[in-house]
């Protein structure tokens, strides 16, 4: 079991590229989540899919897409990259019993 | 609302010597309470969690924390510190509900275990 896997780890943009960062998960998990991670303010939730075919935002989803291809699949989208953005990105996956398993991270930097 | 409140953002110990990190929550229904670490450029493990059974959770490494209603707690203890404990610790609470286990974290706490 690989758990959760994320492409690309590193990523370094200029303003107003778009990128889509990739997760997927071995788990059979119905949950996916995107967080994002900067210094002293801890994890916030970006976007998040409860089951197949749904998907919710989260406490920052300005700037943001994301699109469930599949159970095993959920996808970040920036549109137009910009600073604000630098940030570690996490995608994590829950089934039923409210744990979160995280994927190793993706560090981007928007230039 | 829930929300999570870590109290000190960097803790610095003797190698040997009891770790504790502070947890305070806030819940207006009966929370689920996680505590996560994350190593050096790596992603967030589960070190241990409450989902309202026993008050007195125990997890890997040697961790353990206790649930405590009347004071909104969950403080992370460790009775010895090792060095491989170094690691930046995150305590969570979920939203609840059917629609998914939305995690609140808190900002995190920065451990040092000194030699």
């Amino acid at each position: 079991n690989a758990g959760v896997t994320q492409t690309p780890k590193f990523q370094v943009l200029k303003t107003g590229q778009s990128m889509t960062l990739q997760c997927a998960q071995d788990m059979n998990h119905n949950s996916m989540y995107w967080y994002r991670q900067d210094p002293g303010m801890g994890l916030r939730l970006i976007y998040y899919s409860a089951s197949e075919g749904t998907t919710d935002k989260g406490e920052v989803p300005n700037g943001y897409n994301v699109s469930r291809l599949n159970k095993r699949e959920f996808s970040l989208r920036l549109e137009s990259a910009a600073p604000s953005q630098t940030s570690v990105y996490f995608c994590a996956s829950s089934g039923g019993s409210d744990t979160q398993y995280f994927g190793p991270g993706t560090r981007l930097t928007v230039l | 609302a829930q929300s999570v409140t870590q109290l000190g953002s960097h803790v610095s110990v003797s190698e040997g010597a009891l770790v504790l990190l502070r947890c305070n929550y806030s819940s207006s229904v009966p929370p689920y309470l996680f505590w996560y670490v994350q190593y050096p450029n790596q992603g967030l493990q589960l070190l241990l969690k409450y989902t309202s059974a026993a008050t007195l959770v125990k997890g890997i490494n040697g961790f353990e924390a206790e649930f405590k209603k009347s004071e909104t707690s969950f403080h992370l203890t460790k009775p010895s510190a090792h060095m491989s404990d170094a690691a930046e610790y995150f305590c969570a609470v979920t939203h609840g509900g059917t629609s998914g286990s939305r995690l609140t974290f808190g900002e995190g706490t920065q451990l040092t275990v000194n030699p």
